[in-house]
């Protein structure tokens, strides 16, 4: 089974505009979830991080994402896109199933249009 | 320093040949892992490494990738009689400690063509 699946590979939005990137995960045991940023010729930088604490998590750059267990969704907001925020996004996932090591989704490139 | 850092940054090898890639990580981070990104497929995950314990070699797709960690800090990962599908990016990123609560932190990867 996938353990990561980011529901979108490419999401387009206008400049000012709310983010939504669309992220499920399955985990057998108390996962923690992450989401990682890379911008074009640059490394992975960590957004936001939820281990079994808030379900809500604010990160960098105004990014925030809610863990929801019922649903095993991770999703990533942000109320209003800014042209820096074009890059891809993965959804990460970790716990004692993957033997602590992160697994990642296939990413999601987000286009910002001006 | 104050971030992982790894070389060459670049590294363009005839098919056949072999390569080290080196992984500095972050002074203190008893952890080290290495992940390969190819175009299109994401990030996967290699090996890593915890303090002196058996590294976790469980990602390495053939027996021609290895890996070391000489003194618990500097990592070499080997690639032998490369091929062409080993063309990635190959990032080390270290982290305090192995556990599922702890993000790592990325080198900016070493670039690998294989012609």
């Amino acid at each position: 089974a996938q353990s990561v699946t980011q529901l979108d590979s490419h999401v387009s939005v206008s400049e000012g505009t709310p983010v939504l990137l669309r992220c499920n995960y399955s985990s057998s045991y108390s996962p923690s979830l992450f989401w990682y940023v890379q911008h074009p010729n640059k490394g992975l930088q960590l957004l936001l991080k939820y281990t079994s604490a808030a379900t809500l998590v604010k990160g960098i750059n105004g990014f925030e994402a809610e863990f929801k267990k019922s649903e095993t969704s991770f999703h990533l907001t942000k109320p209003s896109a800014h042209m820096s925020d074009a890059a891809e996004y993965f959804c990460v996932v970790s716990d004692r199933e993957y033997g602590n090591k992160l697994v990642f989704g296939a990413g999601t490139i987000l286009r910002v249009k001006s | 320093g104050a971030g992982v850092s790894q070389s060459p940054s670049n590294k363009v090898t005839e098919k056949g040949k072999d390569v080290e890639l080196r992984c500095d990580p972050i002074s203190g981070h008893t952890a080290l892992y290495w992940y390969r990104q190819s175009l299109g497929q994401g990030l996967e995950f290699l090996i890593y490494f915890q303090g002196n314990s058996a590294p976790d070699k469980s990602g390495l797709p053939s027996d021609r990738f290895s890996a070391e960690r000489t003194g618990g800090s500097v990592s070499t990962l080997t690639i032998q009689r490369t091929q062409q599908e080993d063309s990635a990016v190959y990032l080390c990123a270290s982290s305090l400690v192995v556990s599922h609560d702890y993000g790592y932190t990325f080198g900016s990867g070493t670039r690998l063509t294989v012609v």
